[in-house]
């Protein structure tokens, strides 16, 4: 049962654009949603979080807006750059329930074209 | 503040081998966390620990694997009787915080290979 559902699995923007990826999650005792970055080779490197008390939050170009009443997420790149393009994952956690495991989508694969 | 630090980098051993993987947290954080990525895939969690206590175990955590963080520091995981499908990343992380939730950073991993 996969918990938290990504889309899309892979995605190509032009330099300059936005960049939208989206995730679905069924646990309604997730509370805890980080977006993370993976390099081939690397391991994630966290990006941004948000708690569902807030609809939206930004750090820098990157945004995540938040849905609890749909139960999405979404992440926005904003002027999308080469170095941008990575895989992104999309993770939920249930803090509150005391459970810190992280439950992650199967990613999103961008590329950033020139 | 160095990052947390991952010993082998790759691992290649025959099936049926016993394989011991080491991870170092950043330096004072007290939770760690073990995931497992294959190719393609978002990472899995297998287990945490606060301090030296395992506190969640996944399913995916066999009586093949067993993890220990014995001082509160360092923790190793090992994977006894090796098979082809525990190829894959092993990823580890650690957050700090005993009451809130902290970021969970993550080393680069040991890839391991099963001929």
């Amino acid at each position: 049962q996969q918990q938290v559902k990504q889309s899309p699995q892979s995605l190509i923007v032009q330099k300059g654009g936005i960049s939208i990826i989206n995730c679905a999650y069924e646990n309604t005792a997730f509370d805890y949603f980080p977006w993370y970055q993976q390099f081939p080779g690397k391991g994630p490197a966290l990006l941004i979080a948000i708690r569902p008390d807030v609809s939206e939050k930004k750090e820098g170009r990157f945004t995540i807006s938040f849905n609890k009443s749909a139960k999405q997420f979404s992440l926005h790149i904003m002027d999308s750059q080469p170095g941008d393009s990575a895989t992104y994952f999309c993770a939920a956690s249930s803090i509150g329930a005391g459970s810190y495991q992280l439950t992650f989508g199967k990613g999103t694969k961008l590329s950033v074209i020139p | 503040d160095t990052g947390v630090s991952q010993d082998p980098r790759h691992k290649i051993t025959k099936r049926g081998q016993n394989v011991t993987f080491r991870c170092d947290p950043i330096s004072e954080h007290n939770r760690l966390y073990w995931y497992r990525q294959t190719l393609g895939q978002g990472p899995e969690f297998l287990t945490y620990f606060q301090n030296e206590a395992q506190l969640e175990k996944s399913r995916l955590l066999s009586d093949r694997f067993s993890a220990e963080r014995p001082k509160g520091s360092f923790s190793t995981l090992e994977i006894q009787r090796t098979e082809q499908g525990d190829s894959a990343m092993y990823l580890c992380a650690s957050s700090s915080g005993q009451f809130s939730n902290q970021p969970q950073h993550f080393g680069d991993g040991t890839r391991l290979s099963i001929l």
